[in-house]
């Protein structure tokens, strides 16, 4: 089945600083992908939609400026939080949508903590 | 735009006891329908999905879901349920034909005890 991964699986870091969150299709080439932040015992929020070559669409009340994401390979998807800040902890999850079914296949999740 | 509402936050139950999970959803528009679950510090897994066809959807480790367009709902049913089971489930729409962005719902945490 189609798997896709994400590294690192925790990461911890300290306010003020950067930290780059990868997303990769280990066995099928995604077009899009999709960028999601998940809050304690809430559900997951669209952030952004990653789309190969061009620039990703973010949803509104996302801040293009401070998660900043490249979608540079047909299987790779980079999330970076720049300047991180306590509010930014959370669990971010990304999708990628296969290209023959159009199902969104999810990666195992970053769980980033800023102290 | 759509929104999903789960109404249970939480539902606990016994090994073997059925159990059933509700979504109901809003749009203005038709939508394909999806049950995903979620194990701790994991990503989602989809358990089924409706898209057109049969109302009635059968999806993986034994779950089905019915589709009711009049009361815009795609509730998850089991019949006996494991301790493996026990996780948070997502239900989730997209606009069909749209961008593709699925609309979750808060999700629902189903304890099975023993």
């Amino acid at each position: 089945g189609a798997v896709v991964s994400q590294h690192p699986s925790r990461v911890i870091c300290k306010s003020g600083t950067s930290v780059k969150i990868e997303c990769r299709s280990l066995d099928f080439q995604a077009t899009t992908m999709f960028w999601y932040r998940q809050f304690p015992k809430q559900s997951l929020m669209l952030m952004a939609t990653s789309n190969e070559g061009s620039k990703a669409t973010y949803e509104q009340g996302v801040e293009k400026d401070k998660f900043l994401i490249n979608h540079a390979s047909l299987t790779l998807s980079t999330l970076t939080v720049t300047s991180a800040h306590p509010e930014d902890s959370s669990f971010y999850i990304c999708s990628a949508r296969h290209p023959l079914s159009y199902e969104q296949y999810f990666g195992p999740g970053t769980r980033l903590t800023v102290t | 735009a759509q929104s999903v509402t789960q109404l249970d936050s939480q539902v606990p139950v016994f090994e073997e006891a059925p159990v059933e999970l509700r979504c109901n959803y809003s749009s203005s528009v038709s939508v394909y329908l999806f049950w995903y679950v979620q194990y701790p510090n994991q990503g989602l897994q989809l358990l089924l999905k409706y898209l057109s066809g049969s109302t009635l959807v059968k999806g993986i480790n034994g779950f089905e879901a019915e589709f009711n367009k009049s009361q815009t709902s795609f509730h998850l049913r089991k019949p006996s349920v494991h301790i493996s089971d026990t996780a948070e489930y997502f239900c989730a729409v997209s606009e069909q034909g749209g961008s593709e962005k699925l609309v979750f719902g808060k999700g629902t945490k189903l304890t099975v005890n023993p």
